[in-house]
């Protein structure tokens, strides 16, 4: 089981805004990372931080945190959005990293 | 722009030691943490450890007793092994640049800003 949960599946309307939800209480000590997974591709990096976007990264794409739940909201979401999207941190002592169970977005 | 490229054999009977080396081209070597990741066929990553610059390592409690990797800094690479393999450690194996990013006031932050290309892994008798 993953220290940090993730709904399975989420859809999105072409062009919709649709928000990913990571909860986890290693979130309240650390910020999440968020990475897209396409079929047969390696992670990319999305968001990390509080908002923060790798170059190369549409800026539909944004992160968000409070609490124990980060978020990662796709605003205009396009075909190519459709992917396994994973969430990241580490453990509460540091030491350890821990991954999301992962959201698979399907875009309508 | 760093890369990282991965080999290693994909292939494994059960029992065997599974052995992937990944290096670091375009990037400096220190001030990272050099990791391993794992994707069994139709699941989610599971994070296998990671090394730094130092040689000092930190692996999965879960896989603690058959993990060991290393580095080799005169050529910028790290390696994984993995002993005693049976058919739950099948799976697509990535090498990632882990970095942390502390700032004042707020909470840190590590992430993982660059990968290999993945390697997959079966192991069959």
């Amino acid at each position: 089981s993953s220290e940090l949960t993730q709904d399975p599946a989420v859809s999105v309307a072409l062009g919709q805004t649709v928000r990913i939800t990571c909860q986890g209480d290693h979130l309240r000590t650390y910020y999440a990372s968020w990475y897209q997974q396409k079929p047969g591709q390696a992670p990319l990096l999305v968001s990390h931080g509080k908002n923060n976007r790798p170059s190369g990264i549409p800026d539909r794409f944004s992160g968000s945190s409070s609490g124990n739940t980060a978020s990662l909201t796709i605003t205009g979401a396009q075909a190519e959005d459709e992917a396994d999207y994973y969430c990241h941190s580490r453990d509460s002592s540091g030491h350890h990293v821990v991954f999301g169970g992962g959201t698979k977005l399907t875009v309508l | 722009q760093v890369q990282l490229q991965q080999w290693g054999a994909g292939l494994l009977k059960p029992s065997e030691t599974l052995s992937l080396t990944c290096a670091v081209y375009g990037g400096s070597f220190s001030g990272y943490y050099w990791t391993w990741i794992r994707q069994p066929p139709g699941k989610g990553l599971q994070w296998i450890g990671e090394v730094i610059q130092t040689g000092k390592a930190t692996y999965n409690a879960s896989l603690r007793s058959r993990v060991n990797m290393l580095v080799d800094t005169s050529r910028n690479q790290f390696s994984l092994k993995l002993d005693s393999v049976t058919a739950a450690d099948t799976a697509l194996y990535y090498c990632a640049r882990g970095y942390w990013m502390v700032g004042p006031r707020d909470r840190p932050q590590y992430f993982f800003d660059s990968w290999g290309q993945g390697t997959l892994v079966t192991v069959s008798s």
